[in-house]
């Protein structure tokens, strides 16, 4: 079955590092998220993208996050710099028609990230 | 504001028993609904959809229902395998507020966590 991509699985780095997420979603897919999840907390959303553009984002994605999809088959979330409350789960997550139209969501295993 | 709550946070229970986990939410104008399955540092598995108009869905040993007027949706689980032990979680699809459609993101409840003992 097809699935969802992530890499790394994990990542450390230094507070005020700018890092970049990686992840494939599922081929024929076209809407594509990221989501996070902070050890013991809820996911959340982050950021919706279809079309090279930001479909919707929440309060936590601020100036500090980016998405692209810079080529055919790869979606990136980057973090420009860093801080220790970035330290979470990220998950991409990629939809056929996109939530909005009933097609279900299906989630990579996630890159997590360490900021020390 | 717009929250999901899964009750309880752990459940145990023996193999070969039916079971059902919980969810609830503020604001019934959902969109649709969503049940994932999480295992230990693993990504989310999609398990069942359930739009709006739909009063339940069915895949294998698990049914979900679907009950708006009351802000609950239930994951069934029939005749449960250690292999089913995992954190489930519920993630809802709300309309937006002044217009047609979704919001176009999931909010997640904080999961049930399943263990089911050989």
């Amino acid at each position: 079955e097809p699935e969802v991509t992530q890499t790394p699985s994990h990542q450390v780095t230094q507070m005020g590092q700018e890092v970049i997420l990686r992840c494939v979603p599922i081929s024929n897919h076209l809407y594509f998220y990221w989501y996070r999840q902070i050890l013991g907390q809820k996911v959340e959303f982050l950021v919706s993208f279809y079309n090279n553009e930001i479909s919707e984002k929440s309060e936590i994605f601020d100036d500090q996050f980016s998405v692209e999809r810079p080529d055919g088959s790869n979606f990136t979330l980057k973090i420009r710099s860093t801080k220790l409350e970035d330290s979470a789960m990220y998950f991409c997550a990629s939809s056929d028609r996109g939530i909005h139209y009933n097609s279900p969501l299906h989630f990579g295993n996630g890159t997590r990230l360490t900021v020390t | 504001k717009q929250e999901v709550t899964q009750i309880p946070a752990a459940l145990s229970v023996p193999e070969g028993e039916n079971l059902v986990l919980n969810c609830s939410f503020t604001d019934s104008a959902i969109y649709n609904l969503q049940w994932f399955r999480q295992d230990p540092g693993k990504g989310l598995t999609s398990l069942l959809l359930i739009q709006s108009s739909q009063r339940e869905q069915t895949s294998g040993r698990l049914n979900a229902s679907l009950d708006k007027s009351s802000g609950r949706s239930t994951l069934y689980i029939a005749a449960s395998q250690p292999g089913d032990s995992a954190t489930y979680l519920c993630a809802v699809n709300w309309n937006r507020m002044n217009y047609g459609g979704s919001q176009g993101n999931l909010i997640f409840g904080k999961g049930t966590k399943l263990s089911v003992k050989p």
